[in-house]
């Protein structure tokens, strides 16, 4: 299973664009790229999935380059309840998903 | 849909007893994840189910956790005996086969084991 390096943590503004890049070096040629958030004393919830180029929803984006070893989720014009951690997965059809440690954004007003 | 249903909230136990957790998936979801979540581990994959069927418990920590699926409505993780090194949040989530990165999580059960 692909081992996913995200950043610890991060911090912005509210109103500012932020984009958290996920390391998959050895992701598999039939793996997805998914990402999940978590707010405080509730279970992770999707956001958004995708395989190869851009996959774009009502909540962010995602660019994937065309090696695919990383993946770059895209937050738009964030706010405070954005505050939250940020996973990074990939997985097959297989449906074991290893969650990593995560990325802490702290958005300030 | 109500979404995923976990029983119960919170759960306070003392060392050696017996621990069961409840899970209702998504009516018309095929499959059932549970999770473990600490501080020190972070989320952790224990067992997960398609239609019914455990497929992976590799994640299970030890004998002391067993899991069932009786029917498509219902899913237990069992812990016997428990021990202090329990405590955790348990999640359980559930996922319709054909979308493969969506699972639906519950609000999960906050066990301590005192």
């Amino acid at each position: 299973l692909a081992k996913t390096t995200q950043p610890i943590s991060m911090d912005s503004y509210e109103g500012q664009e932020v984009n958290i890049t996920c390391s998959h070096n050895n992701i598999a040629t039939n793996d997805y790229i998914t990402w999940y958030q978590q707010f405080p004393s509730q279970g992770p919830r999707f956001i958004i999935q995708g395989y190869k180029t851009k996959v774009t929803n009502e909540v962010a984006s995602l660019f994937i380059p065309a090696d695919r070893k990383s993946s770059t989720l895209s937050l738009p014009r964030v706010s405070l309840s954005d505050t939250a951690v940020y996973y990074c997965l990939v997985h097959t059809g297989g449906f074991k998903t290893i969650f990593g440690a995560g990325t802490r954004l702290f958005v300030k007003a | 849909d109500a979404g995923v249903i976990q029983s119960p909230r919170h759960e306070v136990t003392e060392m050696g007893q017996e621990v069961t957790l409840r899970c209702k998936p998504i009516s018309g979801h095929d499959y059932l994840f549970w999770y473990r979540q600490t501080m020190m581990r972070g989320l952790e994959l224990l067992i997960y189910f398609n239609n019914n069927v455990p497929i992976d418990d590799s994640g299970m920590p030890e004998d002391r956790f067993s899991a069932k699926m009786p029917n498509a409505s219902f899913s237990t993780l069992k812990i016997q005996p428990s021990e202090p090194r329990d405590s955790a949040v348990y999640f359980c989530a559930s996922s319709l086969g054909a979308s493969e990165g969506e699972q639906f999580f519950g609000p999960g059960t906050r066990l301590t084991v005192l």
